[in-house]
């Protein structure tokens, strides 16, 4: 079980510029979620995907966008960067037989620096 | 929104001690509090979880703890060994009340250091 799976592991950027992060779920999950974690701090609830729609968000702005594909798969978009978006982008896979939010399985996570 | 507040920041143990870890929630309505656990270059990874109906849970050297009235919840670690170094990290989650979707919100995490 390849587990949760994220590419890429590091990306540079430079403030303005847009990136995509993806991601690919366990094995069996058909929910994904993505977090932002800040250096020091938890990780903190972008949104969730279900059924390829964004069924759940927390306090980002709109510059921060993302899709569900058929296959579960995931990714991540944000627009216009700021260095404050540099953190790690975790997500997170978990069964819709759980409720949500609940047993989550993180992948490694995306290392994003905007220089 | 809710609150996780979690004490310590940092923990040193030698191996062998308890390690205690503490937190705090604002949300009464908050009934799932899980642990992770996030070693370095690794995503968090869970590591036990407990619902508002139950008081306390155990799994081997780990346990959680949960005072509803309080609003606190405590995970404890026995018989520390080297590889429980890591920074760990207490959630609490709560239904939405209108689509019954439930938010995680993190504490900031504890940093354990268990010296041999």
């Amino acid at each position: 079980d390849a587990g949760v799976t994220q590419s890429p592991t590091h990306l540079i950027k430079t403030r303005g510029q847009q990136v995509t992060l993806r991601c690919s779920p366990k094995s069996g999950h058909d929910t994904v979620s993505w977090y932002q974690q800040a250096l020091g701090q938890g990780p903190q609830f972008i949104f969730q995907y279900y059924e390829e729609e964004e069924r759940q968000r927390g306090n980002f702005p709109d510059r921060f966008s993302g899709h569900q594909f058929p296959n579960y798969s995931s990714e991540l978009n944000v627009n216009a960067l700021l260095l404050g978006d540099s953190a790690l982008y975790l997500c997170a896979s978990s069964s819709a037989g759980t409720p949500p939010n609940e047993k989550l399985f993180f992948g490694s996570g995306t290392q994003l620096s905007v220089l | 929104g809710e609150n996780v507040e979690q004490h310590p920041s940092t923990l040193s143990v030698q191996e062998g001690d308890s390690a205690v870890i503490k937190c705090t929630y604002s949300d009464s309505a908050s009934n799932y509090f899980p642990w992770y656990k996030q070693e370095l270059g690794k995503g968090p990874q869970l590591i036990i979880d407990i619902r508002s109906n139950v008081g306390e849970k155990k799994d081997q050297r780990i346990a959680v703890t949960l005072n509803k009235t309080a609003k606190h919840f405590s995970l404890h670690i026995t018989e520390t060994q080297p590889e429980d170094s890591a920074v760990y990290f207490c959630a609490a989650s709560r239904a939405d009340g209108d689509s019954g979707y439930s938010t995680l919100t993190f504490g900031k995490g504890t940093m354990l250091l268990v010296s041999p």
